[in-house]
């Protein structure tokens, strides 16, 4: 199976800093990855898509000043959540489309998450 | 709108007690329903992808079916281990998932 890591697992971080979190498909070439949120309970919200070799696409609401996402090669994509505040505290997990699948809809393949704490 | 919903949003089952979750979806060109498994801090985990009305894949105590306007998660014989956020999502063509609220399964030995 398709198998996406991303790390850090936890990360805690001052308010005012920047924090990366780095997201890679492992077994599989990916040209698009996605960034979401999850707070407590809830669902995944789409923060971006993030596409190989060009600029993410935000969704509504998102600051990508605030989030900035690059996809430097076909297997890594790196969210920088930048002069962090505590409510940027959150369960922020990745995924990958894998290009191998098909039949219409794409599979996504999701890491483990990366849990930040901004104090 | 493009839109999935997921019923019952929580579930208690005694182990081997046979249950079903629901996933409506008003999604324009489906392009695929997909089922995810989500256990607490942790990501999503892949369990199965349907394309067509009619379709049904199956793994281990899990079938999932789908209809026009539905896909159904059959759990057969469930076992605690089962315990987990069911999530359903949708691709309507934008490769972008249509996510649904999940449903939150309790299996009790």
């Amino acid at each position: 199976g398709a198998v996406v890591s991303q790390h850090p697992s936890r990360v805690i971080c001052k308010s005012g800093t920047s924090v990366k979190i780095e997201c890679r498909s492992l077994d599989f070439q990916a040209t698009t990855m996605f960034w979401y949120r999850q707070f407590p309970k809830q669902s995944l919200m789409l923060m971006a898509t993030s596409n190989e070799g060009s600029k993410a696409t935000y969704e509504q609401g998102v600051e990508k000043d605030k989030f900035l996402i690059n996809h430097a090669s076909l297997t890594l994509s790196t969210l920088t959540v930048t002069s962090a505040h505590p409510e940027d505290s959150s369960f922020y997990i990745c995924s990958a489309r894998d290009p191998r699948t098909g039949g219409g809809g794409y599979e996504q393949y999701f890491g483990p998450g990366t849990r930040l704490t901004v104090t | 709108e493009d839109q999935v919903t997921q019923s019952p949003e929580a579930l208690r089952l005694q182990e081997g007690e046979s249950s079903s979750l629901n996933c409506s979806y008003t999604v324009s060109g489906l392009r695929g329903l997909f089922w995810y498994r989500q256990d607490p801090g942790k990501g999503p985990e892949f369990l199965f992808t349907l394309y067509s009305a009619g379709e049904e894949k199956e793994k281990e105590r899990l079938k999932a079916t789908l209809t026009k306007k539905e896909s159904f998660l059959h759990i057969t014989a469930p076992k605690p281990e089962d315990s987990a956020t069911y999530l359903c999502a949708a691709d309507s063509g934008t490769y972008k998932y249509i996510f649904g609220t999940g449903t939150r399964l309790k299996v009790l030995a």
